[in-house]
């Protein structure tokens, strides 16, 4: 199976700042990376796909990047919507497999 | 608009089973694959499977299969994933979710359902 290794697990940031969050592929898996947001009690909503495909009614400051086995969603001047727990996803193989999120919290 | 409603949450003892619903509106339901994520609490999502509402085709996560059955209802456009031989491990919430369009990006999701096993 992909592992997908999501690190900081924990970034604290006050509104403003803009932030990368990063996504570690085990193996080289091309573009096919998705970004998730999930609010709490909330389900997921998808923010990117393919690494950088943008998905309508996602901010623009929301942007992704990366090919291979290293990915990053960048968020361009936070707002406290924001604050939130972010997951990437792979759907290179079978299973599709997800990272374990990194959580962005208000410094 | 697509929209996929999941049934209830559910309270179940430890070894009986458990069936729950994802009903999809707003598209042609044999036109695009349904899967299944777990979420159990505090923790990140796992990928049970995915059905092919046209064929009936099935994907599986080796770690789900023999505990989950997916299947479907083309004519109310359903979709129903059953869990068997529940233990405490299988508390979690489940999501139904719909690809996006050409695609394995989970673009659309399901409110999702609670299960708690417990006796």
């Amino acid at each position: 199976d992909i592992v997908l290794t999501q690190s900081p697990a924990t970034l604290s940031v006050t509104p403003g700042e803009s932030v990368s969050l990063s996504c570690r592929a085990s193996q080289g898996i091309s573009t096919s990376i998705h970004w998730y947001q999930q609010k709490s009690n909330e389900s997921p909503r998808l923010l990117i796909k393919y690494a950088s495909q943008s998905i309508s009614g996602i901010p623009s400051r929301f942007s992704g990047s990366g090919s291979g086995t290293d990915f990053t969603l960048s968020i361009n001047r936070v707002e406290s919507e924001d604050f939130s727990v972010y997951y990437c996803q792979q759907s290179y193989s079978l299973p599709r497999t997800f990272g374990g999120g990194t959580k962005l919290e208000l410094k | 608009q697509v929209k996929l409603l999941q049934s209830g949450a559910a309270l179940v003892k430890p070894g009986a089973s458990v069936k729950m619903s994802c009903k999809a509106s707003g598209y042609t339901f044999t036109d695009y694959w349904v899967s299944w994520v777990k979420q159990s609490h505090g923790k990140s999502l796992e990928w049970i499977g995915e059905i092919y509402p046209n064929s009936g085709a099935t994907n599986f996560n080796e770690k789900f299969k023999g505990k989950a059955t997916l299947t479907v209802d083309k004519s109310t456009s359903t979709a129903y994933m059953e869990l068997s031989r529940l233990t405490s491990e299988d508390s979690a919430i489940y999501y139904c979710t719909r690809y996006d369009y050409g695609g394995y990006s989970h673009h659309y999701w399901g409110q999702g359902v609670m299960v708690t096993v417990s006796s």
